[in-house]
C-alpha cells in the first residue's frame, strides 16, 4: 500500500493564479480531509469528506474548493491564490463508523505552497 | 466545542533523560485522544491513541500516555529519549458527535529538541 499520496511536493504561485492539489489514498477509507499547517498554529481543517459525493466545510474553508467523485481521490482547488494561502497542506484519510470506533487518521507527506 | 491545549511550545532535553509533553483537552462528550509525531519536512505519524479501556496507552518508539478523565489530560511520556526523537508532537481529540465524528481537533504542537 502506498497509503496517502500528494502531488506536487512544492509549488510557487503568483497572486491570482489557480491550482489543484492532488490527494489519493489506496486504503479504501471513507473519510478524507484537507488541513493546512502554519508555523506555531497546529493543523487547521479546511474541508472534509465522509464519502464519495459528500463534502463539508471545516474550520478555514474560505478560498478553497473540493470535490470527491471517487473513494480514492480528494483534490483541493485554490481559485485565486493569495499570500495568506502560503502554507503546508496535508491530506489525510481514515475509516470511521460507529461499530469500528476507530478514528485514526493517516497523513500524506504534504505540499509546500508559496504564493508571491 | 472541543479544544486542545499543549502547555509547552518547546521542550529541550538531554539525551537519555525522561520527558513529559503535556496535553489538556476540553469536551462535553466522550473523547478519543491521539498523539502524532512530525519529523522535519514530513507528514504526521500516529504515535498512540486512546479509544477506551486501560488509561495507560503504549505506543511506538517507547512512548506512552495516560488518560486522566478527572484532569482532562493526556500527557505523553518517555523514560529515556534519543536524538532521533527530535520532532514536533501534536495532541489531538476527536468526539463522537454528529456527522463530523471522524474529525480531529489538534493542539498547536510541542517541539521536542534532544541534545547530546
Amino acid at each position: 500500500n502506498a497509503g496517502v499520496t500528494q502531488t506536487p511536493k512544492f509549488r510557487i504561485l503568483k497572486i491570482g493564479q489557480s491550482m489543484t492539489l492532488q490527494c489519493t489514498q489506496d486504503m479504501n477509507h471513507n473519510y478524507m480531509y484537507w488541513y493546512r499547517q502554519d508555523p506555531g498554529m497546529g493543523l487547521k481543517l479546511i474541508y472534509y469528506s465522509v464519502g464519495a459525493g459528500i463534502t463539508d466545510k471545516g474550520e478555514v474553508p474560505n478560498g478553497y474548493n473540493v470535490s470527491r467523485s471517487t473513494t480514492e481521490d480528494f483534490p483541493l482547488r485554490l481559485e485565486l491564490a493569495a499570500p495568506s494561502q502560503t502554507s503546508v497542506y496535508f491530506c489525510a484519510s481514515s475509516y470511521s463508523n460507529k461499530l469500528a470506533g476507530t478514528y485514526e487518521q493517516y497523513f500524506g507527506p504534504g505540499t509546500r505552497l508559496t504564493v508571491t | 466545542a472541543q479544544s486542545v491545549t499543549q502547555l509547552d511550545s518547546q521542550v529541550p532535553v538531554f539525551e537519555e533523560a525522561p520527558v513529559e509533553l503535556r496535553c489538556n483537552y476540553s469536551s462535553s462528550v466522550s473523547v478519543y485522544l491521539f498523539w502524532y509525531v512530525q519529523y522535519p519536512n514530513q507528514g504526521l505519524q500516529l504515535l498512540l491513541k486512546y479509544l477506551s479501556g486501560s488509561t495507560l496507552v503504549k505506543g511506538i518508539n517507547g512512548f506512552e500516555a495516560e488518560f486522566n478523565k478527572s484532569q482532562t489530560s493526556f500527557h505523553l511520556r518517555k523514560p529515556s529519549v534519543h536524538i532521533s526523537d527530535t520532532a514536533e508532537y501534536f495532541c489531538a481529540v476527536s468526539g463522537d458527535y454528529g456527522g463530523s465524528q471522524g474529525n480531529l481537533i489538534f493542539g498547536k504542537g510541542t517541539k521536542l529538541s534532544v541534545k547530546p
